[in-house]
């Protein structure tokens, strides 16, 4: 199976600020990456798919990139409903699998 | 408007089985793939299986934890998939989400999401 592992597993930030999380597999998935947001208690949302592509309705200050092993999750400009869990997961590769997640808290 | 609606979580020994369905509504079910996806309390999550749509033939893919125990179907007329669970083990504790896949093949992104059922296995 394909490892996801991302980075950091948690942070804190402050609303405004401009947050990075990363993503690395442990063999080439191509583009085939989505990222999830997930809140306390709620059901995933999908942000992002083949790694830049943002789902209908995702605000413009979510970003991804990447390619190949390494991929990159951006918030422009934290807001405060951005405070949640988020997860990459590979899908170039069955079981598709998913990272550990990252908790983004507020400072 | 898409929706995907799962029932059937309960309390239930070991060993006993379990129905899960996914109603969805607000768009042409049989033109997509649907995935069947679970998360134990304070964990992350972890995807259990897979249906193709039958312009793909139909056909499923398992994580290897619940190969041979868990079984997914799709009614196409009822807009339904099903997740048929087996000898239920207290490690299968999970709220259990189903998830639309953008396309009816495989090695497709997930798009929308259910609010999920949770199933907990306790003697």
């Amino acid at each position: 199976d394909i490892q996801m592992t991302q980075s950091p597993s948690s942070l804190s930030a402050s609303v405004g600020d401009r947050v990075t999380i990363t993503c690395r597999a442990s063999q080439d998935i191509r583009n085939s990456l989505s990222w999830f947001q997930q809140k306390p208690g709620k059901a995933p949302k999908s942000l992002i798919y083949a790694a830049s592509i943002m789902h209908s309705g995702v605000p413009s200050r979510f970003s991804g990139s990447g390619s190949g092993t390494d991929f990159t999750l951006t918030i422009f400009s934290l807001q405060p409903e951005d405070f949640a869990t988020y997860y990459c997961q590979q899908y170039n590769n069955y079981p598709p699998t998913f990272g550990q997640g990252t908790k983004v808290e507020i400072k | 408007e898409v929706q995907l609606v799962e029932s059937g979580g309960d309390l239930i020994k070991p060993g006993r089985s379990l129905r899960l369905s996914c109603s969805t509504y607000g768009f042409t079910f049989g033109d997509y793939g649907m995935n069947w996806l679970r998360q134990a309390p304070g964990k992350g999550l972890e995807w259990v299986g897979f249906i193709r749509s039958q312009e793909y033939g139909g056909t499923i893919e398992y994580a290897a934890s619940v190969k041979g125990r868990f079984t997914i179907s799709r009614d196409d007329s009822e807009n339904t998939a099903y997740l048929q669970m087996n000898s239920l083990k207290t490690e299968d504790t999970a709220t259990y989400y189903c998830a639309r896949s953008k396309s009816g093949g495989g090695f497709s992104p997930l798009d929308n999401w259910g609010q999920g059922t949770l199933v907990t296995v306790s003697s």
